[in-house]
């Protein structure tokens, strides 16, 4: 069974430094991977995606990730942090069963950027 | 462009009350998945539907159940309400499932219950 596991409950940087959000993913099939972010109070919004095309992933607000088989992970980036990245980001991992390709989610990540 | 909608935002039971969850789904989505999301936890996946049949279950309770009807809306029906059902309950859509992870799920901004 598809799994990912999210390393640090929460990650803090200042404003301006280098956010990095780790994710390592368990597949028997190659996965197709997610990044998603929650701000407080609000839904699910898709970062990114990986779907097996190129290894590196842009996404929105400034925001990639890399696949990696070799380390099986998925790690997000982004070069500069802004404050209003503050936000709880989730890995997921599509699990599919007949015509269901729902997500699994790891733990979350809560990312805090101090001014 | 339109969202995934759910209703009510907020909504308020007693101990032993029933509770209905509405989905709207994204115009032309055919699947509809209902998740759970406890304080401080990560969604938990309780069921899907695709073209009105449930098409895979997760840790959903016996005392909830859930339909998608014609119009491919769907409603999420918690019965027996206890403490521990209070949480963050998503819905989200998609589109087929012909392209495997091009079947990216849009959530909706959640319904909030709260069990007293």
């Amino acid at each position: 069974a598809q799994s990912v596991t999210q390393l640090g409950s929460h990650v803090s940087v200042s404003e301006g430094a280098l956010v990095l959000l780790r994710c390592n993913y368990s597949s028997s099939v190659p996965p197709y991977l997610f990044w998603y972010v929650q701000y407080p109070n609000q839904g699910l919004q898709l970062l990114l995606k990986y779907t097996s095309a190129a290894t590196l992933v842009k996404g929105i607000n400034g925001f990639e990730a890399e696949f990696k088989k070799s380390e099986t992970s998925f790690h997000l980036t982004k070069p500069s942090a802004h404050m209003s990245d503050a936000a709880e980001y989730f890995c997921a991992v599509s699990d599919m069963r007949d015509s269901s390709y729902k997500l699994i989610f790891g733990s979350g990540t809560r990312l805090l950027v101090r001014p | 462009a339109a969202g995934v909608i759910q209703s009510p935002r907020h909504l308020i039971k007693e101990k032993r009350e029933t509770a209905t969850l509405k989905c709207y789904p994204i115009p032309r989505h055919d699947t509809v998945y209902w998740y759970q999301q406890g304080p401080g936890q990560d969604p938990q996946f309780l069921i899907s539907f695709y073209e009105k049949m449930q098409s895979d279950k997760g840790s959903i309770p016996d005392r909830f159940s859930a339909q998608q009807f014609s119009d491919y809306h769907s409603e999420l029906n918690m019965s027996s309400l206890e403490l521990g059902d209070s949480a963050l309950y998503f819905c989200a859509s998609s589109w087929g499932a012909i392209t495997p992870g091009a079947n990216v799920l849009t959530f909706g901004a959640g319904s909030r219950l709260t069990v007293l």
